[in-house]
């Protein structure tokens, strides 16, 4: 059975607190990816990575960073949180395949910033 | 750009009825269309996927049309029961690896006894 973690499913931070988000897969998976996802506006792509050590910017990557420094690990940084990144992180990953791949998802880290 | 569209408004069905829920997509031309169900408090997990080529596919209870002419996908339940109130999500798909994979907002299912 295919299996995404992460690291919490509930995480309460401090504005300006440097936060860490972890993400594992089992699935020996090249890609991965991070999503907020906010009422109203459905899930939005935060930065993905297709190999070790690369990453790429999606949709709203300002404010955050990410690093993967083995295939089984995605990791998203928040180095200043600010009360606007409260939302609920999703990590999926995918095989390289193809457009076929489908994502695998974690059960979420709903992360409120006081 | 490209721009995915849900019925934004819940859908309220009675269970045995059948519930169809639409995803327009715009700017885009996917090679295939995956959907998801989500339950609250927890990640998406992987219904179907159709292809460009396909008309429809089916899966037990389900069935999902794909019409790249009206640029729309039809997902539907068949006999529909109370543990099928979820959230559903359509994902246009390119047909590269490299194409990220753009989520609709969803929409909301409830079933009703």
């Amino acid at each position: 059975d295919v299996k995404v973690t992460q690291s919490s499913r509930y995480l309460v931070k401090r504005t300006g607190e440097k936060v860490f988000l972890e993400c594992v897969q089992d699935m020996d998976h090249e890609n991965m990816f991070w999503y907020r996802q906010d009422p109203g506006l459905g899930l939005r792509l935060i930065y993905f990575s297709y190999d070790v050590k690369m990453k790429e910017k999606g949709d709203i990557p300002e404010g955050y960073s990410v690093s993967r420094e083995k295939k089984e690990r995605f990791s998203l940084i928040l180095e200043s949180a600010s009360t606007n990144q409260t939302s609920m992180y999703l990590c999926a990953s995918t095989n390289r395949a193809s457009g076929q791949n489908t994502q695998y998802f974690g059960p979420g880290t709903r992360l409120t910033v006081l | 750009s490209q721009k995915i569209e849900q019925n934004s408004e819940a859908l309220n069905i009675q269970e045995g009825k059948t519930a169809t829920l639409t995803c327009n997509y715009t700017n885009y031309s996917p090679a295939y269309l995956q959907w998801y169900r989500q339950d609250p408090g927890r990640g998406p997990v992987f219904l179907l996927l159709i292809r460009e080529n396909e008309k429809e596919k089916r899966k037990e209870r389900l069935k999902v049309t794909f019409d790249t002419t009206l640029k729309q996908s039809l997902f539907h339940i068949t006999a529909s029961q109370p543990a099928d109130s979820a959230t559903y999500l359509c994902a246009p798909r390119g047909y590269s690896s490299a194409s990220k994979i753009i989520f609709g907002s969803g929409t909301r299912l409830s079933i009703r006894p």
